[in-house]
């Protein structure tokens, strides 16, 4: 099955600073890469997909790289705010009919003032 | 629409109660809802996918008899915890597959919390 690995698991930013968390996947076959946000005690939001016929997208301070041949994709924060501050969690499935998440393990972002 | 709501939003019971857990898609209709469980400071462990009209399929190491899902319509899921034992004590979320992102793309409840005493 499908493994995803998250680094780095705590990241502390000053607050303007840009923030980059990796993920790698093991699956080939992935092709759907989504992105959520998570604070503490509330439900995981996403914040931004990629699919595999692009190699990077982006809105607004977020934006995602892809790379399918080293099986790894990004995510990119510029000008952190205090309200970035949550855990952020990476997914890879296959699309198609029911297609499950595996999630990365998390990072725990901290953006100081 | 991408509105997901997921009732209890936290339940305590006794051991060996059974307690159910509604999940509802509010604004689009979802074939596919997925149901998780979260320890704290933990990522999401996918227990179940739910499919409307048919049984659901659990993922390896999820016992069927102890974790109930139906499906019974396009907006509701339920997970059943039957028997409840302190160790079922955990953060239950559940997700729907469409909306706006269209398929594949999960918009998640808000979570229920099961306190097992």
């Amino acid at each position: 099955g499908e493994n995803v690995e998250q680094h780095p698991s705590t990241l502390s930013v000053q607050e303007g600073d840009s923030a980059v968390i990796k993920c790698t996947y093991s699956d080939s076959a992935s092709n759907y890469f989504p992105w959520y946000k998570q604070e503490l005690g509330k439900r995981p939001q996403l914040i931004i997909d990629i699919r595999s016929n692009v190699g990077e997208k982006k809105d607004q301070r977020i934006a995602v790289t892809l790379n399918k041949t080293a099986k790894h994709f990004s995510l990119h924060i510029t000008e952190t705010q205090p309200e970035d501050s949550a855990v952020y969690f990476c997914a890879a499935s296959i699309t198609g009919t029911a297609s499950k998440l595996t999630f990365g393990t998390g990072t725990r972002l901290q953006v100081t003032l | 629409g991408a509105v997901v709501s997921q009732h209890p939003s936290w339940v305590i019971c006794k051991s060996g109660t059974s307690v159910k857990i509604e999940c509802r898609s509010l604004d689009f209709q979802a074939t596919t809802m997925f149901w998780y469980r979260q320890f704290p400071k933990q990522s999401l462990m996918l227990m179940a996918t739910s499919n409307e009209g048919s049984k659901a399929t659990y993922e390896q190491g999820v016992e069927k008899d102890k974790f109930l899902i139906n499906h019974a319509s396009l907006t509701l899921s339920t997970l059943t915890v039957t028997s409840a034992h302190p160790e079922d004590s955990s953060f239950y979320i559940c997700s729907a597959e469409g909306g706006t992102g269209g398929t594949d793309t999960q918009y998640f409840g808000p979570g229920t919390r099961l306190t097992v005493l």
